[in-house]
């Protein structure tokens, strides 16, 4: 079982707030992703970083932030949340050494699903 | 454009049957094909891991195929158990950057019935 943690696991809020989730895993990798799923959909990489004070954005288009201060913690913030931010969000992370890049095994958390009202 | 298609969208089979799950890609340059499990409500578990060079790879009661000529891969799933039950997303890597960049399949929903 991987080591790797969200809270909240579900999250209802009203339009316009700030929140954040939070993502944090033990085992020590340098490698940290946060995706975005809707049902029935592919997974889309929003945020990546590839260690301490690293943060890239991915592929999709994102309005949150991210920053990875420490190794193991890697949070995602959304300054003003809006309906279209509904969606399953999920933390994975990697380590370089277990393989070349792209065969690297990734773990994922639980995931944190936000409804915003 | 790179993409992953995975069929068929869902199935139903009864507990103690076989199914076979099938993914197509277009991803060029190609690295490597990863099959993943996810429960309702949770994060994908990784099954298999496959690069251009490997035709089979099995997991228990999970094998999976690739033909890398052909661009098809497939997940067979041997004597279903209720447990089963649960997304099933392929998933292919490129070889043309550092990222390693990963292409998501939508997914097959299997659904096993007792």
């Amino acid at each position: 079982e991987a080591d790797i943690y969200q809270t909240p696991r579900y999250l209802v809020i009203g339009t316009g707030k700030k929140i954040t989730l939070e993502c944090s895993q033990t085992m020590g990798h340098d490698k940290m992703y946060w995706y975005q799923q809707d049902p029935g959909m592919e997974l889309h990489l929003i945020h990546y970083s590839y260690g301490v004070n690293s943060t890239e954005k991915g592929d999709l288009s994102s309005e949150s932030t991210v920053s990875r201060i420490r190794t193991e913690h890697f949070p995602l913030t959304l300054e003003s949340a809006r309906p279209s931010h509904t969606s399953q969000y999920l933390c994975a992370s990697s380590e370089s050494r277990s393989g070349p890049p792209g065969k690297e095994k990734l773990f994922f958390g639980s995931g944190t699903q936000l409804s915003v009202l | 454009k790179n993409q992953v298609e995975q069929s068929p969208q869902s199935l139903i089979i009864l507990e103690g049957k076989n199914c076979t799950l099938q993914c197509n890609y277009t991803v060029s340059p190609f690295s490597n094909l990863r099959w993943y499990k996810q429960d309702t409500g949770r994060g994908p578990v990784s099954l298999t891991i496959m690069t251009f060079s490997e035709n089979t790879k099995s997991n228990g009661r999970y094998t999976a195929t690739l033909d890398a000529d052909t661009k098809q891969s497939s997940l067979h799933i041997t004597a279903s158990q209720l447990s089963d039950s649960a997304s099933y997303i392929c998933v292919v890597s490129d070889r043309g950057s550092t990222l390693g960049r990963l292409y998501f399949g939508r997914g097959t929903q299997l659904t096993v019935w007792p």
